[in-house]
């Protein structure tokens, strides 16, 4: 069982409302990623960090921020809500750079529906 | 551009029978290949990973090839069980990062049938 947790696992908010969607592991892993997920499609990378104050944006544009203080901590952030923010967000985790088969751990995910 | 295809979509199967998945890769450089089980609500679990020097590599009743020549992987289930029923997710991570980035399949709807 990975030790990685997110929550909420269930969200639902009006529109304009600020959310922080929390992401915790116990791996110690440096590298921590956050996903989208639409139903039936494929995951895809809004942001990523390298470690303790690093963060970057991913694949897909996301109007969400996060942060990275602490190595074990990676919440995302939502200023403002809107119904086009609502899907799946999985939070992973590996381990350091430089090896071939490092695993990455999901999340249980957090399921926002804006409304 | 890095890409990563799955067939069949879905794939509907009768208890106790066997099936197989496939998982086409344009990923380069290529560092390797992971199977993810994916319940539905749920995050993607793990199964098997294998580097480019792995042909083949078994999980209980899951045993995942890999042709890194062909950039084809396949993931064959034995003997299903309705617990199967799920998306099977094929990654592939590449090394010319130092991220190892993750490049996601759009996954294998299976479902098992009594």
């Amino acid at each position: 069982e990975a030790d990685i947790y997110q929550t909420p696992r269930y969200l639902v908010i009006g529109t304009g409302k600020k959310i922080t969607l929390e992401c915790s592991q116990t791996m110690g892993h440096d590298k921590m990623y956050w996903y989208q997920q639409d139903p039936g499609m494929e995951l895809h990378l809004i942001h990523y960090s390298y470690g303790v104050n690093s963060t970057e944006k991913g694949d897909l544009s996301s109007e969400s921020t996060v942060s990275r203080i602490r190595t074990e901590h990676f919440p995302l952030t939502l200023e403002s809500a809107r119904p086009s923010h609502t899907s799946q967000y999985l939070c992973a985790s590996s381990e350091s750079i430089g090896r071939l088969n490092t695993e990455a751990f999901f999340g249980q995910g957090t399921r926002l529906t804006v409304v | 551009k890095n890409q990563v295809e799955q067939s069949p979509q879905s794939l509907i199967i009768l208890e106790g029978k066997n099936c197989t998945l496939q998982c086409n890769y344009t990923v380069s450089p290529f560092s390797n290949l992971r199977w993810y089980k994916q319940d539905t609500g749920r995050g993607p679990v793990s199964l098997t990973i294998m580097t480019f020097s792995e042909n083949t590599k078994s999980n209980g009743r899951y045993t995942a090839t890999l042709d890194a020549d062909t950039k084809q992987s396949s993931l064959h289930i034995t003997a299903s069980q309705l617990s199967d029923s799920a998306s099977y997710i094929c990654v592939v991570s590449d090394r010319g990062s130092t991220l190892g980035r993750l490049y996601f399949g759009r996954g294998t709807q299976l479902t098992v049938w009594p």
